[in-house]
């Protein structure tokens, strides 16, 4: 398997624009992470999707941010408009379960990021 | 209010001696803890993690100790080598299963 597949993976856009990063997970994983990674906040979680319905959205910063997950084998989180506080790396990771039980399922498996840069 | 602190953002060793990595948690709802590793250029990579009801778990060269009542947590790596030069992170996660990242410690091991 290729693994958690993230694109793009740098982005370059001026503030006001819309941005879309997309991920694809990892095959037969019910479930998809989307992350932050700031310097001042470190990794923090935004929204997570089991069987493509989003469960917990609380982490998504503001009403700019929207994440959708159509299939089973595609996600995007979308920044509308995009402002320079919103530069970042933001991670996309799926797994098979939720962690708890310390079973190899639960184990989440990061893509390699997107490298956000707001103008 | 963070929730996982690795108060550490830097560490150095030399290769071959012990590197140890710390974390503190506020939330005493948590009962799983895990630590991953991450390159420049890649996503975290999970390393090992324990549970609650232990308070020591080891896997080759890494050691995760746990101390609950001190919410405290280390990593080991004996013996360190240059390859281990990377981003720990340490996480936990309570009964909602979502896993709260700490910031991270940049570890160099030295040759």
């Amino acid at each position: 398997d290729a693994g958690v597949i993230q694109s793009p993976r740098h982005e370059v856009t001026e503030m006001g624009q819309e941005v879309t990063l997309r991920c694809k997970p990892i095959s037969g994983h019910d479930y998809l992470f989307w992350y932050r990674q700031t310097m001042m906040r470190g990794l923090e979680l935004l929204i997570y999707f089991n069987n493509n319905v989003p469960i917990d959205d609380s982490g998504m910063p503001e009403d700019r941010f929207s994440a959708k997950m159509p299939n089973a084998s595609f996600s995007t989180l979308k920044i509308q408009p995009s402002e320079p506080r919103d530069s970042a790396v933001y991670f996309c990771a799926s797994s098979q379960g939720l962690a708890g039980g310390g079973t190899l399922q639960e184990t989440q498996y990061f893509g390699p990021g997107t490298r956000l840069l707001v103008l | 209010d963070q929730q996982v602190k690795q108060n550490s953002p830097s560490l150095s060793v030399q290769e071959g001696r012990i590197s140890i990595l710390n974390c503190d948690y506020t939330n005493s709802m948590f009962d799983y803890f895990l630590w991953y590793k991450k390159y420049p250029a890649e996503g975290p990579t999970f390393l090992i993690s324990i549970s609650s009801i232990k308070d020591k778990n080891e896997d080759g060269r890494f050691t995760v100790f746990l101390n609950k009542s001190a919410k405290h947590l280390s990593l080991h790596i004996v013996p360190s080598q240059p390859g281990d030069s990377a981003v720990y992170f340490c996480a936990a996660s309570g009964s909602a299963r979502q896993l709260t990242f700490g910031s991270g410690t940049q570890l160099t091991v030295l040759p």
